[in-house]
């Protein structure tokens, strides 16, 4: 059972080039996310799928992309990566649910530093 | 204003006494639950246990057991007889039913410490 795998696990690049993190998951769960995770901020979210070709935009989406084309992927792209974005991604996914119990799924992360 | 609390930054407890590491929340949303992650130095995110706000009785996962007083908006987190691995992050996490994100309201956790 692979679960949810995300990749690379650690990441440097330079300011202004475009990065790609990887996320994919195994469970064929209709919602997917991304979190940034920073020191004095807790988790953030970046943008959440609902399904496929479904995409919104959570509390820090500026500088991001996101695109699902397959429900079991939901890459995260950084058009132009700046210092601010050094952080550590988390990709995590869920069963859909009425209720409130939806437990999130998550990746292993991705350490991102742009220098 | 902050819909999750967690007052504690860090803790400390000797391995095989109990801990309860503190969560309150905000929220006027009659419907929502409650969630606890645990995060090791490794860096993962780990899911303990969850609370729904209408559960009769407090959630347990073995070792792990959820002090929800509704009344109070609080959903600490017990951790009965420490051991060495559960020094980690921890944090609460709640969602409300409105919306439909689906989206989690993270707290900014608490370090645990458990000393031998």
């Amino acid at each position: 059972d692979a679960g949810i795998t995300q990749s690379p696990r650690y990441k440097i690049t330079e300011t202004g080039r475009q990065v790609t993190l990887m996320c994919h998951q195994t469970w064929s769960h209709s919602y997917m996310f991304w979190y940034r995770q920073d020191l004095g901020h807790g988790l953030r979210l970046i943008y959440y799928s609902a399904a496929a070709d479904i995409t919104d935009k959570g509390e820090v989406p500026d500088g991001y992309v996101v695109s699902r084309s397959k429900t079991e992927n939901f890459p995260l792209t950084l058009e132009s990566a700046t210092r601010s974005q050094t952080s550590v991604y988390f990709c995590a996914s869920s069963l859909d649910g009425s209720i409130a119990k939806n437990i999130q799924y998550f990746g292993a992360g991705t350490r991102l530093s742009v220098l | 204003a902050q819909k999750i609390t967690q007052t504690q930054p860090g803790m400390f407890v000797q391995e095989k006494e109990a801990v309860t590491l503190d969560c309150t929340y905000d929220t006027s949303d009659p419907s929502y639950g409650l969630f606890w992650y645990k995060q090791p130095s490794s860096g993962e995110m780990i899911f303990l246990i969850y609370q729904g706000s209408y559960d009769q009785q407090n959630a347990t996962e073995g070792r792990y057991s959820l002090n929800f007083q509704k009344a109070r908006k609080s959903a600490n987190l017990v951790i009965s007889a420490s051991q060495l691995g559960d020094s980690a992050m921890y944090f609460c996490a709640m969602r409300e039913r409105a919306g439909n994100n689906r989206k989690l309201i993270w707290g900014l956790g608490t370090s645990l410490a458990v000393n031998p």
